[in-house]
């Protein structure tokens, strides 16, 4: 079947602007995972979601990162004024929803901020 | 607080030789769950095994081994008859506690020549 895709692949934004990540997850998967990639280093935890239910977002880095999934299914990462730190790879996960279930990644998006 | 460590940033063989890779990890946690990832330069991160914290057997897939020591906190990783293909970084995650998000360690770049 079909794995977890993201879109889009590759973003570039100025400074200041607003930018939205989507991610599909695997059919049937429950639960929802956004990682950040800074270049050079390993995937950081942002937020997690069962079914539509934001259950963790202690990884958000500011206010400015919002996440959300509303029917349970896609999901949507916005970040609002964006900044050159917030280059990064935005990579996505989903599994079946039990704690002891593998997660898959999606191939991620590359953000740049100008 | 959860915490992996890949020590080994980049290791460089030469085709056919075996390879391993470190990891140590720290945790609170009685249960938990080990990962290995590879991550291609097309950049999606590829699962390769899950091992759980009550189950400390070696286990062979192929060319892949890995090596669980709760005694030592590592879950090493070694490639047989390194190939080409084989060149990528490899991470190793941790998941445990009362969510279910991975920890990364740093990654280890690995690069197979001819």
């Amino acid at each position: 079947g079909a794995g977890v895709s993201q879109s889009p692949r590759y973003k570039v934004a100025k400074r200041g602007q607003d930018v939205a990540l989507r991610c599909d997850p695997i059919s049937g998967h429950v639960s929802l995972f956004w990682y950040q990639q800074a270049l050079g280093q390993g995937p950081e935890f942002l937020t997690y979601f069962q079914n539509e239910a934001q259950l963790d977002k202690s990884g958000l880095p500011s206010d400015r990162f919002f996440a959300e999934r509303p029917e349970g299914s896609v999901s949507t990462l916005k970040i609002q004024r964006t900044q050159q730190e917030d280059s990064a790879v935005y990579l996505c996960a989903s599994s079946l929803g039990r704690r002891t279930d593998t997660q898959y990644f999606g191939p991620g998006t590359r953000l740049t901020v100008l | 607080a959860q915490k992996v460590t890949q020590a080994q940033t980049e290791i460089s063989v030469v085709e056919k030789e075996d390879v391993t890779l470190d990891c140590v990890y720290e945790t609170r946690d009685t249960t938990y769950y080990l990962f290995w990832y590879k991550q291609p330069p097309s950049g999606e991160l590829v699962f390769l095994i899950r091992r759980n914290s009550f189950d400390e057997q070696n286990e062979i897939s192929g060319r892949y081994s890995w090596n669980f020591q709760k005694s030592t906190s590592s879950f090493n990783f070694t490639i047989t008859a390194s190939q080409v293909v084989d060149s990528a970084v490899y991470f190793c995650a941790l998941s445990g506690g009362a969510g279910n998000m991975l920890t990364f360690g740093g990654g280890t770049r690995l690069m197979v020549k001819p």
